[in-house]
């Protein structure tokens, strides 16, 4: 079993609609999660870091984190073209160097 | 301020051949990652220096790979003898401080194809 699961999709959506992703983890101690944005033949972008539970808001981006489920999410409001990547889930624990990553959703915003 | 660089962005290989792949980081950056995406897997942690010693090699496959980084600069990836399994996208990142794999900034990956 992966350490990290994440529904590769694809995901298509009309423009403006809300689009929600997420990712299910099995390690406890994973204390630090990221969701990165990658655009066709480029590296990955950090889109946002969240620390332990909680919600995390940047303009169009949440990010939420639920540990006792081990679940995390991220919806996008007022979903745009310019949305259309693979959203990777990453997360890590306290002290540890290596990110442990989801296999990414490809995301496709239809105008 | 540049990104952090990788060479070259693809390189094709014949099995048993040897490639170097090149990470320059971002100046100033003591912390280099290597990581590697192989087709429908997910990316998967390599190793990690500090500087130029090597912090945590635990994710590299096999003796085959070779990783260094000269005066805790820009880094390499050897590959000897390649092997078929070897093909993927070879990602490097760099970030300022330990402790802060978090906010890694990521190049745009060296594809690799072994034939």
């Amino acid at each position: 079993q992966k350490e990290v699961e994440q529904d590769p999709g694809p995901l298509s959506v009309p423009e403006g609609a809300i689009v929600s992703l997420n990712c299910t983890y099995s390690n406890s101690a994973f204390q630090y999660f990221m969701w990165y944005r990658q655009y066709s033949r480029k590296g990955p972008e950090l889109l946002m870091y969240t620390y332990s539970s909680g919600n995390k808001e940047d303009g169009r981006f949440t990010a939420q984190v639920d540990k006792s489920s081990k679940y995390i999410s991220l919806f996008i409001r007022d979903s745009q073209p310019s949305d259309s990547a693979t959203y990777l889930c990453a997360m890590t624990d306290f002290g540890n160097e290596k990110l442990t990553f989801g296999t990414g959703t490809r995301l496709t915003i239809i105008p | 301020e540049a990104g952090v660089t990788q060479f070259p962005s693809h390189s094709v290989i014949e099995k048993g051949q040897t490639v170097t792949l090149r990470c320059d980081p971002i100046s100033g950056h003591d912390n280099l990652y290597w990581y590697r995406r192989v087709m429908g897997k997910e990316i998967k942690f390599l190793l990690h220096f500090v500087k130029e010693s090597k912090q945590d090699e635990s994710g590299m496959p096999n003796n085959r790979f070779l990783a260094e980084r000269t005066g805790g600069t820009y880094s390499t990836l050897k590959v000897q003898p390649a092997e078929l399994e070897d093909s993927g996208v070879y990602f490097c990142a760099s970030s300022p401080e330990w402790g802060l794999s978090t906010e890694a900034f990521f190049g745009q990956g060296t594809r690799l194809t072994v034939v």
